[in-house]
């Protein structure tokens, strides 16, 4: 199994700004993805962070709002900009070293005031 | 459109029965069935998966069972424990390096 850190482990933020959120994992892994989870409620995937080329976003996400960088096989971040209080969020980073298993970090739980 | 129909939303259990978290989905592409656990401030924990040429995976007091024909699969915890008091996600995923798509959740409670 991987175990998957992430940095900071929350933040209150003031809108307009932009929070960068690192997410470290211990061993080499070919998949990490990108998740945004309001308190009680599903996972949805913000975007595929791919080693070596551009991110892949779902649908309702961009790379302006939500640039993500993937230097090497083990870590990436999130960058949240110009926040607004719907960002309040918390945002999961998840990696896998085969094609089928996923791991979860503990979160960033984000409050834009 | 959601792919994976989770239910029930929430669910209360008395210590040592057995809770069922059901699970529906619509892509017949789809062939891997992992179970999710999630404790309050903590990310998801990967529990239990299942692959569909299978009916069933038991793993010590954590069965799925899957029925292919009815594109249906269930989560059974047996003895429950308010250990295992947590929200619950059932998940779907196609083959290769495709992504999960998540259920809504169950948000289970064991009474001691």
């Amino acid at each position: 199994s991987a175990v998957i850190s992430q940095k900071p482990s929350r933040d209150i933020c003031q809108r307009g700004t932009s929070l960068t959120i690192q997410c470290q994992v211990d061993s080499q892994v070919t998949m990490m993805f990108w998740y945004r989870q309001q308190p009680g409620q599903s996972l949805t995937l913000i975007a595929t962070a791919n080693q070596g080329s551009e991110a892949t976003y779902e649908s309702g996400f961009v790379i302006d709002k939500f640039p993500i960088s993937r230097p090497n096989l083990t870590f990436s971040t999130l960058t949240v900009s110009n926040m607004s209080p719907e960002d309040s969020s918390i945002y999961l980073c998840s990696g896998g070293g085969g094609p089928e298993t996923q791991y979860f970090g503990p979160g960033t739980r984000l409050l834009v005031l | 459109q959601q792919q994976v129909k989770q239910s029930p939303q929430s669910l209360i259990v008395q210590k040592g029965g057995i809770s069922i978290i059901n699970c529906a989905y619509e892509n017949t592409a789809f062939d891997y069935f992992p179970w999710y656990q999630q404790f309050p401030g903590k990310g998801p924990a990967l529990l239990i998966a299942i692959r569909p040429d299978v009916s069933e995976k038991k793993e010590g007091r954590f069965t799925i069972s899957f029925n292919k024909s009815a594109k249906q699969f269930s989560l059974h915890i047996m003895d429950s424990q308010p250990g295992d008091s947590a929200t619950y996600f059932c998940a779907a995923k196609g083959s290769g390096y495709s992504t999960l798509t998540f259920g809504k959740g169950t948000m289970l409670l064991v009474s001691p």
